[in-house]
């Protein structure tokens, strides 16, 4: 049972390139979410999903997008990076209202 | 809309001193409350949770107190220890729809032996 798992670690981008943040649970969660933390700010909710095809916004959703197509895997794509992204992004997955688990993270820095 | 606001940090403390860290929240609804905590290069671990006015969260010597009246949910610990130092995050979750968390900005613990 690995929990809540993501690749990359770290990924450098260049501005412009696009990328795909990969996440997966192993928990038969219905509930996923990607966050961004950033120094001083928390996390703040990008999109997240309740179950297998569907998915909505959260607090910041500019400039990624999500799909749902399984319910273990919730990969997040960058269409065109900025530097404005560079942040470390954070899965979590949950049963029905109740407690989230959070992956390690990804570490992602746009030059 | 909702919202978490929790005590700036750093703090620095003693070893085996007491730790208060506030958090208030505002909420619509009756909203579970969460302390999470992230220590060095890890991601957020489940600290303690309480989803009803007056519970108590409790784990590893920390608690919290889910106090309706003045909304708020302030994390204690009687003794710290160095390896408590990491990165405290208060959060609330929005139950109408999809276990959305909103999180307070962190708090930094520092403890020094």
């Amino acid at each position: 049972n690995a929990g809540v798992t993501q690749t990359p670690k770290f990924q450098v981008l260049k501005t412009g390139q696009s990328m795909t943040l990969q996440c997966a649970q192993d928990m038969n969660h219905e509930y996923m979410s990607w966050y961004r933390q950033d120094p001083g700010m928390g996390l703040r909710l990008i999109h997240y999903s309740v179950g297998a095809g569907i998915t909505d916004q959260g607090e910041v959703p500019n400039g990624y997008n999500v799909s749902r197509s399984t319910t273990e895997d919730f990969p997040l794509r960058l269409l065109s990076a900025a530097p404005s992204q560079t942040s470390v992004y954070f899965c979590a997955s949950s049963s029905a209202r109740d407690t989230q688990y959070f992956g390690p993270g990804t570490r992602l820095t746009v030059l | 809309g909702n919202s978490v606001t929790q005590m700036e940090g750093p703090v620095t403390l003693s070893e085996e001193a007491f730790l208060t860290i506030n958090c208030t929240y505002t909420a619509t609804g009756y909203p579970s409350l969460f302390w999470y905590v992230q220590y060095p290069g890890e991601g957020l671990q489940l600290l303690l949770k309480a989803t009803k006015a007056d519970d108590k969260g409790s784990n590893k010597g920390f608690e919290a107190t889910y106090r309706k009246e003045t909304t708020s949910f302030h994390l204690e610990k009687g003794s710290v220890q160095v390896s408590d130092s990491a990165v405290y995050f208060c959060a609330l979750s929005d139950l109408v729809y999809g276990n959305k968390l909103v999180f307070g900005a962190g708090t930094i613990l520092r403890v020094k032996s």
